[in-house]
């Protein structure tokens, strides 16, 4: 299968700090989301980028496909995004095309 | 409906029984997938649905488990003579198209005792 790492692990802030996850992985892909899992479990979609760059609100989200890998930037973090921010991806080719491939995820605390 | 909706939301189950859990995913959404999350774990591949075909049930961790898909809507994951290693949140997640970006549902959290 395809290998994904993310980092750091764990991360701790104060509010109002800015962050950068990254997600790198192993092989060609043509699907990659980023996830949050608040506290209830509950998996909410940040974005949908195979590729580029987007953003929303204080979100923005950049995957650079032919270097395989993806940065989530978190600006003016809140306590509110605290939770796991996990980054998932789908081969381009192969027998497992349709299976998502989850990293570790990275767990954040922001503290107020 | 609105989102992918799984059902129920907790399960207690007592250790050799079996366990029917079940997912309704977004309407008109032809792909559908299962992941089970041990608990502080990431999410582990169990069986994906394109329609009501499993091209790839590689996941599944024994032959205790199975799924089901019916009238490319609901689907039924069953797991037979239940084990504590069961013990795990199981999502479903669906999308409009395979490849295409997947949504899910709350989960179902089962305890097997």
């Amino acid at each position: 299968g395809i290998q994904v790492e993310q980092s750091p692990p764990d991360l701790i802030l104060q509010e109002g700090a800015n962050s950068t996850l990254r997600c790198n992985f192993s092989d060609s892909v043509n699907n990659l989301q980023w996830f949050h899992q608040n506290p209830w479990g509950q998996l909410i979609n940040l974005f949908y980028i195979p590729s580029g760059t987007k953003q929303n609100g204080r979100l923005s989200a950049t995957t650079v496909a032919t270097e395989r890998y993806s940065l989530l930037y978190i600006s003016s973090s809140q306590t509110t995004d605290s939770g796991v921010y996990f980054c998932a991806v789908e081969r381009r080719r192969g027998s497992t095309l349709g299976r998502l491939y989850f990293g570790r995820g990275t767990q954040l605390t922001v503290w107020p | 409906g609105a989102g992918v909706s799984q059902s129920p939301s907790n399960k207690v189950t007592e250790k050799g029984k079996d366990v029917e859990l079940r997912c309704d995913p977004i309407s008109g959404h032809t792909a559908l997938y299962w992941y089970r999350q041990r608990l502080g774990q990431g999410l582990e591949f169990l069986i994906y649905f394109q329609g009501n075909s499993a091209p790839d049930k590689s996941g599944l961790p024994s032959d205790r488990f199975s799924a089901e898909r019916t009238g490319e809507s609901v689907s039924t994951l069953t797991i037979q003579r239940t084990q504590q290693e069961d013990s795990a949140v199981y999502l479903c997640a669906s999308s409009l198209v395979y490849g295409g970006e997947a949504f899910f549902g709350q989960g179902t959290r089962l305890t097997v005792v």
